[in-house]
């Protein structure tokens, strides 16, 4: 099966400044990759992702990096506000096409101070 | 549109007691899953229906049951629960062809 590593699990900004979450992955065949916020008391919100044909995405102050040969990915949020402070996880998929899992890292709680 | 709904949202249960935990999309999704969240452990795939009427393992199944009832429900049953699985469970299901995957709000259950 695969296993995604991700650091760091705590992370601490003050309110304008960048984050950066990363994860590694163990299988070379995953080619889906989710970012998942989750606020105090709910469930995880997909918040972007990035399939393994492409190098990176953006979506206003989020972006996700992809290097396949190394088999990392990346989270990058600029700009941080409080509303950010949440965990964050990431994901692989593998499996068969039609039977896919997800596989989750650990998580990265961030804090964002004002 | 409701999403993914999870029933119940809390509940307490005796080491022994069985329960089933209940979930429903409304977006017509083919897979469906359910994971378990410990603190410091992210979210562990119990089972897995990638389409009615299948169902598979995943990385903790021991312990655990699930029914793909239809398209729309898949539960999760707890046959003689144990301290071990208290946690709070999600439910997702996902498209095949876009593979995004939603989640319910979570059940927090505790054995004592």
């Amino acid at each position: 099966g695969e296993n995604v590593e991700q650091h760091p699990s705590t992370l601490s900004v003050q309110e304008g400044d960048s984050a950066v979450i990363k994860c590694t992955y163990s299988d070379s065949a995953s080619n889906y990759f989710p970012w998942y916020k989750q606020e105090l008391g709910k469930g995880p919100q997909l918040i972007i992702d990035i399939r393994s044909n492409v190098g990176e995405k953006k979506d206003q102050r989020i972006a996700v990096t992809l290097n396949k040969t190394a088999k990392h990915f990346s989270l990058h949020i600029t700009e941080t506000q409080p509303e950010d402070s949440a965990v964050y996880f990431c994901a692989a998929t593998f499996g068969r096409a039609g039977s896919y899992q997800l596989t989750f890292g650990k998580g990265t709680k961030l804090s964002v101070i004002p | 549109n409701a999403g993914v709904t999870q029933t119940p949202k809390f509940q307490v249960l005796k080491t022994g007691q069985s329960m089933t935990l209940q979930c429903a999309q409304d977006m017509n999704h083919n897979s469906m899953y359910w994971y378990r969240q410990d603190p410091g452990m992210g979210l562990r795939l119990i089972y897995y229906s990638a389409s009615e009427g299948t169902t598979d393992k995943g990385e903790v199944p021991n312990g655990y049951n699930v029914s793909r009832l239809n398209k729309r429900e898949f539960s999760l049953r707890l046959e003689s629960a144990a301290p071990s699985q208290t946690s709070v469970y999600f439910c997702a299901s996902c498209e095949i062809r876009d593979r995004k995957a939603f989640f319910g709000q979570g059940t927090r259950l505790t054995v004592v």
